[in-house]
């Protein structure tokens, strides 16, 4: 498609619990990152895919989130035994090439709630 | 060294005033300056982007002004509508070991009074 799409829009999750969330880069687009965004307003780095290879994965908090870019599948975000400080909006974003002035194509995000 | 800061953390512009956003940053790798806008409930969406070897980008009522030697860059918002009012973000694209990141800034909620 045109847009990133991110799904789902809201997930709650109790404390513990596991929370999955997907992302469908635009069509041709080769990279897709993972961004978290807390109340403040700060935008923290998680990680980045080329293709389905990772490509930078230095903001992933290792022990207990993951991600996957597999062919012909959305893209997933993966956390495990959630906390509450991991409520966040999580957004994705694509680019279509490697390369200075390729600019990143954001989605909604996933606005993640943990009780 | 990876930090991009942005000033002010809110402002208020009449209808047709000038906004202005400036943004400063230590890392001389950085390679790329884009500026976003997020409404609630959206993500954010490329308004324009500069490259260090260029003083100056025009598109529109939005000017990007870029001073390499003190490492800073600033938005400009000309003719502001009420429609402009949202959150904009200055980043900076770190290009060290081939990353692709951005870092942003905290952010600048913009309110533009009719």
């Amino acid at each position: 498609g045109e847009e990133v799409a991110q799904t789902p829009k809201h997930l709650v999750r109790g404390e513990g619990q596991k929370a999955k969330l997907y992302c469908a880069p635009i069509k041709g687009h080769s990279y897709v990152f993972w961004y978290q965004q807390v109340l403040k307003n700060e935008f923290k780095f998680l990680i980045s895919f080329q293709n389905e290879n990772v490509f930078d994965e230095t903001g992933m908090p290792k022990e207990r989130f993951s991600a996957k870019c597999l062919p012909n599948s959305p893209c997933s975000l993966e956390i495990q035994a959630t906390k509450l400080e991991d409520s966040a909006v999580y957004f994705c974003a694509s680019s279509q090439y490697r390369g200075l002035t390729q600019p990143q194509h954001f989605g909604d995000g996933t606005r993640l709630s943990i009780l | 060294q990876q930090q991009v800061k942005q000033s002010p953390q809110s402002l208020i512009v009449q209808k047709g005033g000038i906004s202005i956003i400036n943004c400063a940053y230590e890392n001389t790798a950085f390679d790329y300056f884009p500026w976003y806008q997020q409404f609630p409930g959206k993500g954010p969406a490329l308004l324009i982007a500069i490259r260090p070897d260029v003083s100056e980008k025009k598109e529109g009522r939005f000017t990007i002004s870029f001073n390499k030697s003190a490492k800073q860059f600033s938005l400009h918002i000309m003719d502001s509508q009420p429609g402009d009012s949202a959150t904009y973000f200055c980043a900076a694209r770190a290009a060290q070991g081939g990353s692709e990141k951005l870092v942003f800034g905290k952010g600048t909620k913009l309110t533009v009074n009719p």
